[in-house]
């Protein structure tokens, strides 16, 4: 298995637009993390699913932030408008099942300028 | 809530040589897991190690090893014989049971001086 995909590996925008991050987790793993990583704040959870299902959403900072898993396949983060305090590296990780390794993606770089 | 404290924001120490990183952590949960993942500067998040609380035998993966204390809320990493490659940032996690949220620490970033 290639593991946890994501892409891009690195995204530049200006200020207003609407930012997509994508994750292509580990085929058979239930369960899908989205983590944010700053210097200001290290890694946080913004939301994870399972099986597709969206449990617990209660670090997504606001809603300008949403998250989607519309198969066990693929899920995507979305920020709009996207703001310069979004600046960090955004992680996609998925896991087997309950008390499993988590498995994590290279991770996005984010700038907004 | 969960807690994870990690005092020594940097650590270097020689190659082949032994180096102990230290964790404490706080949750009112008596099951929990505890990790150490790694981050070298390719940015990947990789496990190093793992520990189910329920455990009292010290979990050990090759050259890594924990020191684990329950009741002192404890974690301690210890790396032995470390090698370049293990130059990285280290970071302490739990994990309650039947809770998928990983908690991190602020980590360590450890330097192996050649």
């Amino acid at each position: 298995d290639a593991g946890v995909i994501q892409s891009p590996r690195h995204e530049v925008t200006e200020m207003g637009q609407e930012v997509t991050l994508r994750c292509k987790p580990i085929s058979g793993h239930d369960y899908l993390f989205w983590y944010r990583q700053t210097m200001m704040r290290g890694l946080e959870l913004l939301i994870y699913f399972n099986n597709n299902v969206p449990i617990d959403d209660s670090g997504m900072p606001e809603d300008r932030f949403s998250a989607k898993m519309p198969n066990a396949s693929f899920s995507t983060l979305k920020i709009q408008p996207s703001e310069p305090r979004d600046s960090a590296v955004y992680f996609c990780a998925t896991e087997r099942g309950p008390g499993t390794e988590a498995f994590f993606g290279q991770g996005t770089r984010l700038t907004v300028v | 809530a969960q807690t994870v404290t990690q005092s020594q924001p940097e650590m270097s120490v020689q190659e082949a040589e032994t180096v102990t990183l230290s964790c404490t952590y706080d949750t009112s949960e008596s099951n929990y897991y505890l990790f150490w993942y790694k981050q070298p500067p390719s940015r990947q998040m990789i496990l190093v190690i793992r520990q189910e609380a329920y455990k009292q035998q010290n979990a050990t993966e090759n050259r890594f090893s924990v020191n684990f204390q329950k009741a002192a809320k404890s974690f301690s990493l210890k790396i032995s014989d470390s090698q370049l490659g293990d130059t990285a940032m280290y970071f302490c996690v739990i994990r309650d049971f039947g809770n998928e949220k990983l908690t991190f620490g602020t980590g360590t970033r450890l330097t192996i001086i050649p």
